[in-house]
């Protein structure tokens, strides 16, 4: 079966930095995103990986490991608008994204 | 219109009610989704859409129809609602009938429906 595996919540201090791993088996891969979303508010998207290593954007940085069915989000300097859910999600054989669970992220002055 | 919108916000419906939630983007996106996303869940689709006339079956479409008649609109219907159906919905668009390619998904706002 096809399955995404997150964990279902982490706790950071603003101004630190946090790791969210993701882990998948799935039917096939055509890449991986990472979606943003808010409570109450419709996810948003944040990164795509479809080769192995690490894509920068501002404060957020994925990883992917292909090999190993791996990916993470990383992000820096967090702040209090950080806290939210984050959403893996896979591309598959068909085309269609296996999303996991999410991971809620609270953020701690 | 800015983007993708649904419409209701929210309702409350009595099982075995008829219900159509209503999608529609304005980006020219080929592609349309509907995903219902539950607590402790992730996002699951229901029906897609790769381009205007076709549309197909996602993980749980029981329960549920769609139709793609033309770019923009992309209705769900509920044809007898149960209390299982409670739930967000979303409706996504994308460039293309494909995901992949950093194609991204575009989400609209959601319906919150509660089936009693």
């Amino acid at each position: 079966g096809q399955n995404i595996d997150q964990p279902t919540e982490m706790t950071a201090t603003e101004g630190a930095i946090v790791q969210i791993n993701c882990t998948y088996q799935t039917s096939g891969f055509n890449g991986l995103f990472w979606y943003q979303q808010h409570a109450g508010e419709a996810p948003t998207f944040l990164s795509y990986n479809v080769l192995d290593g690490l894509e920068e954007k501002g404060r957020f940085s994925s990883f992917l490991s292909r090999s190993k069915g791996y990916s993470y989000l990383l992000l820096k300097e967090l702040q209090m608008k950080d806290s939210a859910s984050y959403l893996c999600a896979v591309e598959d054989s068909n085309y269609q994204l296996i999303w996991g669970a999410g991971t809620k992220l609270i953020i701690k002055p | 219109i800015a983007g993708i919108t649904q419409a209701p916000t929210s309702q409350i419906l009595a099982a075995g009610r008829r219900m159509t939630l209503r999608c529609t983007q304005d980006m020219r996106h080929n592609a349309m989704y509907w995903y219902r996303q539950d607590l402790g869940l992730g996002l699951r689709l229901i029906h897609y859409s790769n381009t205007a006339g076709t549309t197909g079956k996602g993980e749980v479409p029981d329960g549920y129809s769609v139709s793609r008649a033309n770019t923009d609109d992309f209705p769900l219907t509920l044809a007898s609602a149960v209390p299982s159906q409670t739930s967000v919905y979303f409706c996504a668009s994308s460039h293309g009938g494909l995901a992949g390619g950093g194609n991204e998904q575009f989400f609209g706002p959601g319906t919150r429906l509660t089936v009693l």
